[in-house]
This record gives structure tokens, sequence and C-alpha cells, in this order.
């Protein structure tokens, strides 16, 4: 199958930084990836889909300028979450769409941990 | 309220047995709903997909039924072995979104 890939798969930075975390397409091209944010033991929660060339579409209740997200090109989607805090810890997942015109299907990158210290 | 509910406790089974996990959802309308596993630390990863229109799937070891009138899926792992023990997932397709349960964590003892 399609492999996604991240990095850093996790980071620790103090309170009040930004960080940015890489979400590659490596063998295939993704015109649409999406960020997911999973809390232990909870649900992957879809915080933004990003569409190269426009701007990304944000779920309700997430910040679109606390997590800025940049999908320069068909394989890379960035996200920068901005002024990290302590309760913005949590494990980021991105995943790219295959572009499968018969079902939304996405594949998963390995995940971010990042903690906020 | 939309929901999407899996059983939160965890599973433990022996190996060799049956492992039977239940997905039941509210106020959707799926046109197909998804089954992933996801080990400690890493991404979801795809299993299987069935569509309104069908009742049954099966892959390997794995079946995954669909029941559109109780709202409900049951996912199957047959023979089951200690491998298998995860986290797993089941999603609905929400217009252009996946929506994600928290999932139901197997535990296969050998």
């Amino acid at each position: 199958g399609a492999v996604v890939s991240q990095h850093p798969s996790w980071v620790i930075c103090k309170s009040g930084t930004s960080v940015k975390i890489e979400c590659r397409s490596l063998d295939f091209q993704a015109t649409t990836m999406f960020w997911y944010r999973q809390f232990p033991k909870q649900s992957l929660m879809l915080m933004a889909t990003s569409n190269e060339g426009s701007k990304a579409t944000y779920e309700q209740g997430v910040e679109k300028d606390k997590f800025l997200i940049n999908h320069a090109s068909l394989t890379l989607s960035t996200l920068t979450v901005t002024s990290a805090h302590p309760e913005d810890s949590s494990f980021y997942i991105c995943s790219a769409d295959s572009g499968s015109k018969n079902y939304n299907e996405q594949f998963f990158g390995p995940g971010t941990r990042l903690t906020v210290l | 309220s939309q929901k999407i509910e899996q059983n939160s406790e965890a599973l433990n089974i022996q190996e060799g047995k049956t492992a039977t996990l239940t997905c039941n959802y509210t106020n959707y309308s799926p046109a197909y709903l998804q089954w992933y596993r996801q080990d400690p630390g890493r991404g979801p990863v795809f299993l299987l997909l069935i569509r309104e229109n069908e009742k049954e799937k099966r892959k390997e070891r794995l079946k995954v039924t669909f029941d559109t009138t109780l709202k409900q899926s049951l996912f199957h792992i047959t023979a089951s072995q200690p491998a298998d023990s995860a986290t797993y997932l089941c999603a609905l397709e929400d217009g252009n979104k996946l929506v994600f349960g928290a999932g139901t964590i197997l535990r296969v003892k050998s």
C-alpha cells in the first residue's frame, strides 16, 4: 500500500515555542491530506482538511491561527503548533487521500508525539 | 447528537478463539464503514471496508458485518493470535471525512 511518513516521530518543547510537523506521501500524490489529534484512550479527532494550493478547512473548535497548516505540494503538508502549551501535548496523526473515486481512502502516517513542558 | 460507540473495556480472549468487536452509531447514515488496527504509539492501519449495501465482507481471518437497520457493525477475528493484540477502530464515512470511534483494545493470550 501507499506510504505516508511523518517527521519528527516525537518532539519535546518548551511552553510558548512553535513546533512544525511534516507529513509526506512517499509514493503517491495527495491533493488532500488530513490532520488528526488523539488524546490517550480517545478516538482520532479530525482537526483540519488540507488541500494542496488552497487554505485548509478547520473543524469546529480548532483555532486556525494556532494550528497553521500549509499544503504547498502534492506530497507535503505541514502542521505548525504555534505558541504551544501543555494542553497541546497529544499524538498528532496525518493521513493522505489516495484520490479514490469510490470512497474516502486515507493512508495514515505513523504519528508524532508532542510533549509541551 | 451523533455518536460512534465501541466497547470501552478491553476484550481479553484466549488464543485460537474468535474475537468479536462491536461498533454502534447514532444519527449517521454512512455509505460505508471501515475498520482499522492501531498499535500503541502508531498510526491506524486500514483493514477492511464494507459498503451499506453489503451485509458481510471477509479477508483472511477477518470478517465484518454491517447492519444499517441496527446501525451496527461487527468485526470478527477467527483463530486469534497474540499478534492480533491491538486497538481496533471503526470509522464512518461522513461526507468527505472519516469519523472514528474510540476503539476497543483486544488482548489475545497464549
